[in-house]
């Protein structure tokens, strides 16, 4: 049973596509987050959801969109994608702030 | 600004000696600090947590210290294995969620 899941695992498109990475997670964890790794394995929160609302939202370029239905789904959608955001994308899940993260197995994102 | 520092060169060591990894951190005190394990190609996987309040915390072979005066986490592992061998990140929260850049441990047989 996968805890964190997300699809798809490898995301190759071109240059000012729109794309979008879906994440659920089967916990029953309240929060829910976006990072982003880049190629020096640099892992960098995005945006961190706790009961389908926003609750950080770092320094992200407002082509990103993160979307919550429910508290088990977190998606992130990309809007004219650049090749700067070539990187491997991980959603994970925690009971609340400062408790343990759960990672899904990440989404490899490659613009041309 | 919050910053998280660990050991960027790998670490080498022999199987069944005990591995120390690092993590300093500055301008803030955090409330804890958690250790993750992340293999290639792989999310991290949590490990351990300790909060400001504890000094240490065990679990099986792993051990983590948190010395507040200091401003460092280490993080042992007793007896290595060579499938111990991966990247393990220190990672926190204070104004903002915080991973460190990760040290490589390599064991070898």
């Amino acid at each position: 049973d996968t805890a964190v899941s997300q699809t798809p695992k490898y995301l190759v498109t071109q240059m000012g596509n729109d794309k979008s990475i879906k994440c659920e997670q089967n916990l029953g964890h309240d929060t829910m987050y976006w990072y982003k790794q880049d190629s020096k394995k640099f892992l960098k929160i995005m945006f961190s959801y706790n009961n389908k609302e926003l609750i950080i939202n770092e320094t992200v370029p407002n082509r990103f969109s993160p979307k919550s239905p429910d508290k088990a789904h977190l998606n992130l959608h990309i809007n004219s994608l650049e090749l700067g955001d070539s990187a491997v994308y991980f959603c994970a899940s925690s009971r609340g702030e400062g408790e343990a993260q759960y990672f899904g197995p990440g989404t490899r994102l490659t613009v041309t | 600004s919050q910053k998280i520092e660990q050991n960027s060169e790998a670490l080498n060591i022999q199987e069944g000696k005990t591995a120390t990894l690092t993590c300093n951190y500055t301008n803030y005190s955090p409330a804890y600090l958690q250790w993750y394990r992340q293999d290639p190609g792989r999310g991290p996987v949590f490990l351990l947590l300790i909060r400001e309040n504890e000094k240490e915390k065990r679990k099986e072979r792993l051990k983590v210290t948190f010395d507040t005066t200091l401003k460092q986490s280490l993080f042992h592992i007793t007896a290595s294995q060579p499938a111990d061998s991966a990247t393990y990140l220190c990672h926190t929260g204070f104004q903002k969620l915080v991973f460190g850049t990760g040290t490589r441990l390599l064991v070898s047989p």
